[in-house]
């Protein structure tokens, strides 16, 4: 079983839908989760980071973690033909060779006019 | 101002050769990272330099050779290359404490 997994998709919606993206766990000692966007032939750029357990928003987007089911959660409001990329979720813990940030495989978006 | 930024962006080269890929960060990060991309958009990690000290070293061939001559630069040096050695490089950086990491645009490697 990996680290981390994540459904590669393709996930195609249209314009306005309401987005779900999602990454289970293992690693109990994970701590800081993060979701990444990755436009075609970009490096992923941060969008969201939650430390520990709970939710965050960020204008449409919310992120949340929930540490008990080791499952988190980026969700995508009002969606936009922008917001097509590919989402990774990333992961880490705060010492030692959990230090080192797990990646899911990315889920690619695709949100139609 | 480019915050990582990593040179050649793109690079094809016959199999067997030896080539070099340059990154360098403004960002005043004391640590850097190079990863590999595959054509399934997996991202792995290579290679973490901490202060000039490399700090993870995964499984990678030893024909991967990183090199950081100082904080703000770290350089991957791949000899004998081969078609598997195709992918996108990225390199990155962050402060160690700080779990958001800066990529770089990536250097699309294609070994023919």
């Amino acid at each position: 079983q990996k680290e981390v997994e994540q459904d590669p998709g393709p996930l195609s919606v249209p314009e306005g839908a309401i987005v779900s993206l999602n990454c289970t766990y293992s690693n109990s000692a994970f701590q800081y989760f993060m979701w990444y966007r990755q436009y075609s032939r970009k490096g992923p750029e941060l969008l969201m980071y939650t430390y520990s357990s709970g939710n965050k928003e960020d204008g449409r987007f919310t992120a949340q973690v929930d540490k008990s089911s080791k499952y988190i959660s980026l969700f995508i409001r009002d969606s936009q033909p922008s917001d097509s990329a590919t989402y990774l979720c990333a992961m880490r813990g705060r010492a030692g060779n959990n230090r080192k940030l797990i990646w899911g495989l990315g889920t690619s978006l695709a949100v139609n006019p | 101002d480019t915050a990582v930024s990593q040179t050649p962006k793109y690079l094809v080269t016959q199999m067997g050769n030896d080539k070099s890929i340059k990154c360098e960060q403004n960002l005043g990060h004391d640590t850097m990272y190079w990863y590999k991309q595959d054509s399934k958009k997996f991202l792995k990690i290579m290679f973490s330099y901490n202060n000039k000290e490399l700090i993870i070293n995964e499984t990678v061939p030893n024909r991967f050779s990183p090199k950081s001559p100082d904080k703000a630069h770290l350089n991957l040096h791949i000899n004998s290359l081969e078609l598997g050695d195709s992918a996108v490089y990225f390199c990155a950086s962050s402060q160690v404490q700080s779990a958001e990491a800066f990529f770089g645009q990536g250097t699309r490697l294609t070994v023919v």
